[in-house]
């Protein structure tokens, strides 16, 4: 099936400082999604891209739809402790054929925010 | 509050017994979707339904079985012939029609022994 490459695994960081985080794939994508998980529940949707080039904002989270249609990043801004968690990328690949439902997803970056 | 429910939050089951996990919602979604979560691993499909009474399977299908005889439920089976069973399993739910945005239950955690 389809793969996502997500990076890092895992971050390290201090209250108060940026990140990044991407997933690339070898496939053209309609559609990137950006989610996140707390310990135990399910993962939440952060923010949906579905053009190419476009850069979505919700709140102190920005996400961005790769040029080439094969990448997406998200930046937090400022981490805070409750930013801690995993988050997953997801995305739709195109020409799925009748399977247009189904996304296919990362593995996830595990984020920890020392105070 | 429209959203999706799954229950029981735990289950513990003895090896070799079915067991059914429950996931309603109320959003009017046409499309919903069960996922197996392992520890370090992203979300594995099992099997989604994109309407009532249809549905396919996903890329771990064996040992499970679903049913969609409702639009507002859609029930997974974990049977004895699924080999490790023990995970945290999640119900999405989506518009459907092209809408790609999937929605997650906050999950059920199941353990065989």
């Amino acid at each position: 099936g389809q793969q996502l490459n997500q990076s890092p695994q895992s971050m390290f960081i201090q209250e108060g400082e940026d990140v990044s985080m991407n997933c690339t794939s070898s496939s053209i994508f309609n559609t990137w999604l950006w989610y996140k998980q707390d310990p135990g529940e399910g993962p939440v949707l952060l923010i949906a891209l579905y053009k190419a080039g476009e850069l979505t904002s919700n709140g102190r989270l920005t996400a961005q739809f790769g040029i080439t249609r094969k990448d997406s990043f998200l930046n937090i801004s400022a981490s805070i402790p409750s930013d801690v968690g995993i988050y997953f990328c997801a995305g739709q690949v195109k020409n799925s054929g009748g399977s247009n439902y189904k996304l296919t997803f990362g593995k996830g970056t595990l984020l920890t925010v020392n105070p | 509050d429209g959203g999706i429910t799954q229950s029981p939050k735990y289950l513990f089951r003895k090896e070799g017994q079915n067991v059914t996990l429950s996931c309603e919602q109320n959003l009017n979604h046409d499309a919903m979707y069960w996922y197996r979560q392992d520890p370090g691993q992203g979300l594995r499909l099992i099997y989604y339904s994109q309407i009532v009474n249809d549905f396919q399977k996903g890329d771990i299908a064996e040992g499970y079985s679903v049913s969609r005889e409702k639009k507002e439920s859609f029930p997974l089976t974990v049977t004895s012939a699924q080999k490790n069973p023990t995970a945290f399993y999640l119900c999405a739910s989506s518009l459907g029609g092209g809408a790609y945005e999937q929605y997650f239950g906050p999950g059920t955690r199941l353990t065989v022994t």
